[in-house]
């Protein structure tokens, strides 16, 4: 039972361009909703998270928007850099729970 | 501070053949998990362990076991290993509470022959 969908599962930006990367979640107990990236060779790390109290996050380049009641959550990357090449995943859990699902994954290739 | 350390980084296996994985961590976290990665199938969880002495099933445990004997360490076991375990196996620590960052190691690649 896949209970977090991730699309696309790759995706090409130029330079400077914008990167969407779109997830979706059936269980309405997830409250917690990170994002991890990962480059070739090595694992995931924390990139940012978001809590449905607020509808979007943003931590420099990285924005979390969040659509509660469509129960979706999407990661935008923007002026997209060659060094944002990596694989991104998406994940949802429950407060107190501390266990996490993920995605399918998204590759990113940013190209110069 | 090492963080997450996984050993080993790279293993081949013959079908049937058993093996340990270990994982430690240097933070003092009370969570520990073991994660597989396939193409096209994301992280998927294996098993977790939410403290010294405890282990509980993730989503696809069938074919592996754990232990938890200390805080810091965290096994993966393959007692009769088969081609469909060749994967990615990265093992990862949260704090706990509201601390829910999970921290990764850097992987092992088995392949089953």
């Amino acid at each position: 039972q896949q209970q977090v969908k991730q699309s696309p599962q790759s995706l090409i930006v130029q330079k400077g361009g914008i990167s969407i990367i779109n997830c979706a979640y059936e269980n309405t107990a997830f409250d917690y909703f990170p994002w991890y990236q990962q480059f070739p060779g090595k694992g995931p790390a924390l990139l940012i998270a978001i809590r449905p109290d607020v509808s979007e996050k943003k931590e420099g380049r990285f924005t979390i928007s969040f659509n509660k009641s469509a129960k979706q959550f999407s990661l935008h990357i923007m002026d997209s850099q060659p060094g944002d090449s990596a694989t991104y995943f998406c994940a949802a859990g429950r407060t107190g729970f501390q266990k996490l699902v993920f995605g399918t994954g998204t590759r990113l290739l940013v190209s110069p | 501070n090492a963080g997450v350390t996984q050993t080993p980084k790279f293993r081949v296996l013959k079908t049937g053949q058993s093996m340990t994985l270990l994982c430690a961590q240097d933070m003092n976290h009370e969570y520990m998990y073991w994660y597989r990665q396939d193409p096209g199938m994301g992280l998927r969880l294996i098993h977790y362990s939410v403290g010294e002495g405890t282990t509980a099933k993730g989503e696809v445990p069938d074919g592996y076991n754990v232990s938890r004997l200390k805080k810091q360490n965290f096994l993966l076991g393959l007692e009769s290993a088969a081609p469909s375990q060749t994967s990615v196996y990265f093992c990862a620590s949260s704090y706990g509470g509201d601390q829910e960052t999970q921290y990764f190691g850097p992987g092992t690649r088995l392949l089953v022959l």
